[in-house]
């Protein structure tokens, strides 16, 4: 069954900083999907990436699909308090149409002020 | 527009019980999913259903049950309760099935004493 590998496991960094989170997968990623979760809510859906090579930006965030689709990066530029939070990638299993998505453990993001 | 809608929010039961759980999805979404989260093994799939149907099931024993009625929205079923069915439970739509974002409610948090 298909795995996603998300590092670091938790992240703290000073306002300002940039960072990246990355996510691995064992197999082909059909389509990949970013979330971001406050604790013990629901989840916010970032972005989406399907082609190898793709990247795309919202706001101060990027996220990059590698092209053999096996990664995919997180990058925040001169992140804010608001940024926090624990970050997700989910993939879906096939390229079909009967979708179960596989989520990686998260990343913990803390940003102090 | 509004978002998917999970009720109720809070939940408690003791073991032996069972539950139901409610997903209203976005207006106009007719592919729901389930899925559970729990400190251990994460965000896991439960099911998915697309008009009416189940299309897609998780790893998980048949006392999990859901159905999707003809205006979308969707019930989880949880019989005979144990504890380690305290998790947050998830629900999420998308218009449509196939490689494409899904939505998320704020989830249930379900407590088996």
């Amino acid at each position: 069954s298909q795995e996603l590998e998300q590092s670091p496991q938790s992240l703290i960094v000073q306002e300002g900083k940039n960072l990246t989170i990355n996510c691995t997968s064992s197999k082909t990623l059909y389509g990949l999907y970013w979330y971001k979760q406050k604790y013990g809510e629901g989840l916010i859906f970032l972005m989406m990436l399907q082609k190898g090579g793709e990247e795309k930006s919202h706001e101060k965030i990027t996220a990059k699909l590698d092209e053999k689709k096996q990664q995919s990066s997180l990058h925040i530029t001169a992140s804010q308090p608001s940024h926090a939070g624990i970050y997700l990638c989910g993939a879906d299993k096939s390229s079909g149409s009967a979708r179960q998505l596989t989520f990686g453990s998260g990343t913990q993001l803390t940003v102090l002020p | 527009k509004a978002g998917v809608t999970q009720t109720p929010r809070y939940l408690i039961k003791t073991r032996g019980q069972q539950v139901t759980l409610s997903c209203s999805p976005i207006s106009g979404h007719r592919s729901v999913s389930w899925y559970q989260q729990t400190p251990g093994q994460g965000l896991q799939f439960l099911f998915e259903y697309f008009s009416e149907t189940q299309r897609n099931k998780g790893n998980f024993p048949g006392r999990f049950s859901g159905r999707q009625f003809s205006n979308s929205r969707s019930e989880m079923n949880v019989s005979t309760l144990e504890l380690g069915d305290s998790a947050l439970y998830l629900c999420a739509s998308s218009l449509t099935v196939g490689n494409q974002p899904q939505h998320f409610g704020d989830g249930t948090r379900l407590s088996i004493l």
